[in-house]
Order: structure tokens, then sequence, then C-alpha cells
């Protein structure tokens, strides 16, 4: 069975730092683009950055850029976000989703990141 | 970065209603775009991609059209499972951006 499971949410300061995980299993993970999107509690869905197949080529929205990183293991099959200097408005879930046709088609079930004093 | 805007924002309709829902982007994004749906407390559901490509999987009630800047999702005959909230999403340029949502309520 295919399946993404993220993990490493919680509650952080404002400025402080948190990486997330998003586990891969039932599928071979490195021949597939991987992105991160969230949502904010009550609101849409926000893009927040894009990895290629070995990490060459990464995109990140402007709210991010120059505070998360994202990066992939292919040999432990896992994804992740480096999220520095977070701020109160990166409160949400947030999704690692797989990309097989040009858009995210197969989404992890999410963690929270709250930041919060 | 290319904007995306969707309506409307909220739609009331009933079983059966076919039901249309327009997404415009700032720029041509030529047929780079997708259509999720959302349950509460779920993750997005791929629905369409290249603006009219079904998903594997997907009700063939849902359809996708449009090129360019203008784009519609239309569920040909809402069923009671299709009551949630949509999505679309730009993927034409290394920035992705999605639309704001429209919820389908029951009228």
């Amino acid at each position: 069975e295919e399946r993404m499971v993220e993990s490493g949410g919680g509650l952080v300061q404002p400025g402080g730092s948190l990486r997330l995980s998003c586990a891969a299993s039932g599928f071979t993970f490195s021949i597939y683009y991987m992105h991160w999107v969230r949502q904010a509690p009550g609101k849409g869905l926000v893009w927040v950055s894009r990895i290629n197949t070995d990490g060459s080529s990464i995109s990140y929205a402007d709210s991010v850029k120059g505070r998360f990183t994202i990066s992939r293991d292919n040999a432990k099959n896992t994804l992740y976000l480096q999220m520095n200097s977070l701020r109160d408005e990166d409160t949400a879930v947030y999704y690692c989703a797989r990309d097989e046709v040009g858009a995210p088609n197969f989404w992890g079930q999410g963690t929270l990141v709250t930041v919060s004093s | 970065d290319i904007q995306m805007t969707q309506s409307p924002s909220t739609l009331s309709a009933s079983v059966g209603d076919r039901v249309t829902i327009t997404c415009r982007a700032s720029q041509s994004i030529n047929s780079w775009l997708a259509w999720y749906q959302q349950k509460p407390g779920k993750a997005p559901k791929l629905l369409i991609y290249k603006a009219s490509s079904l998903e594997t999987g997907v009700p063939s009630r849902f359809r996708g059209s449009g090129s360019g800047t203008e784009f519609t999702l239309t569920i040909s005959s809402l069923q009671p499972d299709d009551f949630a909230t949509y999505y679309c999403q730009q993927y034409n340029s290394y920035s992705r951006t999605f639309g704001q949502g429209t919820k389908v309520e029951i009228k």
C-alpha cells in the first residue's frame, strides 16, 4: 500500500525552528518530484515548495524563501522541510504530496505546526 | 507570481444540479491547471490535471475545460459526496499557486 506519513510538527515559539519529515512507503520514492503544501486553520491551500527527483532543482513560495529548506533522502525514502525563523503566520497543517502528473496527486495526512509564544 | 482567482467563493446547490466553478489566471498558464476537492479534516484529492484530464478513479461527472487564463470545473449532476471545497492550482511556473477555494454547500 502506498503511504506518506508526515511527522515533526508541534508547538514552537516565534523565531524558532522545526524540521518536518515525510516518510514514503509502498512506491518508488526516488522517481517522483515532491511538494510541501500548507493550510492555515480555516484557510485555503498554499503551495510551499517543490523538489525534483535528485534535489538538483528546488523552488519556494516567496513567503518562505530564505527561511525554509526542502530536501530529500532517496535512500531513506524521506522528504524534509527545515523551517527556520518561524512566524505566527506559518501556523498551519503541512502536507507532503507526490507529483506524478505535473500536479500533486497523492498526499499525506498532514502534520500541524503551531507557532505561538 | 501568477495569481489565481476563483469564483464564486461559495456556491449553494442541490443534489442533481449542474455546477460550474471558474478559475482565472493573472497571465497565461497554457493548460497547466489542476483542480482539487477537499473535505474537512482531509487532504486534498486531485480531480483534474492539465486543465481537462481526469485523474484515475475520479467520476466522469467532473469535467475540466479551458486554456490560457480562464478555466472551468463542471460537475454535471451534483452528488451528496460532492459537497466540499474545490481549489484550482497553476503549475505553469516554478512557483505554484492555488486559487482561494470555492465551497459547494447544500442548498
